[in-house]
């Protein structure tokens, strides 16, 4: 299994502004993700984190909004840029070890409460 | 599109009890299923992943089975206790994404 940490684990912003939240994976991983969990709903998948390459967003979410970066196997971040009042919600990493063919089990981190004001 | 279900949206129960947790989902080319627990204003911990091959999993007092055919899967958990009480998410992998239903949210009374 990978154990995932987050930073910050929570945070309150003003509108307008931009956060930039970290993941760090204790081993490396192949594949990384981040997702979205507004409040009472379930997790979304936002993009998919590529190591050395653009992140692979989901229909929904742009890049100018949620940048991500993933300079190597065990790191990568999350900006959400701009923020609006329905930017809060909970965002969460994701690991996976093995490639898109091989479906391994996927771990989460703690998360990263996200308020808006 | 890929929806997941999960049903009962709540559930209360005396500790000591049997229960079953009911998942599930529209399209059945599925790679695998795996059910999670989340605290209030935690993470996700992973309980257990079915492949798309495979009929059950077992761990501890947690067993889930899939039946692909029907889209559906089950969670059973023997013996609740108090620490159970947790909201327990059901997901499916097709291709890179794991889609999440809203989860069923358990409350086990000592």
């Amino acid at each position: 299994s990978a154990v995932i940490s987050q930073k910050p684990s929570r945070d309150i912003c003003q509108r307008g502004t931009s956060l930039t939240i970290q993941c760090q994976v204790d081993s490396q991983v192949t594949m990384m993700f981040w997702y979205r969990q507004q409040p009472g709903q379930s997790l979304t998948l936002i993009a998919t984190a590529n190591q050395g390459s653009e992140a692979t967003y989901e229909s929904g979410f742009v890049i100018d909004k949620f940048p991500i970066s993933r300079p190597n196997l065990t790191f990568s971040t999350l900006t959400v840029s701009n923020m609006s009042p329905e930017d809060s919600s909970i965002y969460l990493c994701s690991a996976g070890t093995g490639g898109a063919g091989s479906y391994n089990e996927q771990f989460f981190g703690p998360g990263t409460r996200l308020t808006v004001l | 599109k890929q929806e997941v279900t999960q049903i009962p949206a709540a559930l209360s129960v005396p500790e000591g009890e049997n229960l079953v947790l009911n998942c599930s989902f529209t399209d059945s080319a599925i790679y695998n299923l795996q059910w999670f627990r989340q605290d209030p204003g935690k993470g996700l911990t992973s309980l257990l992943l079915i492949q798309s091959s495979q009929r059950e999993q077992t761990s501890g007092r947690l067993n889930a089975s899939l039946d692909k055919s029907s889209g559906r899967s089950t969670l059973y958990i023997a013996a609740s206790q108090p620490g159970d009480s947790a909201t327990y998410l059901c997901a499916v992998r097709k291709g890179t994404a794991l889609i999440f239903g809203k989860g069923t949210t358990l409350s086990v009374s000592s």
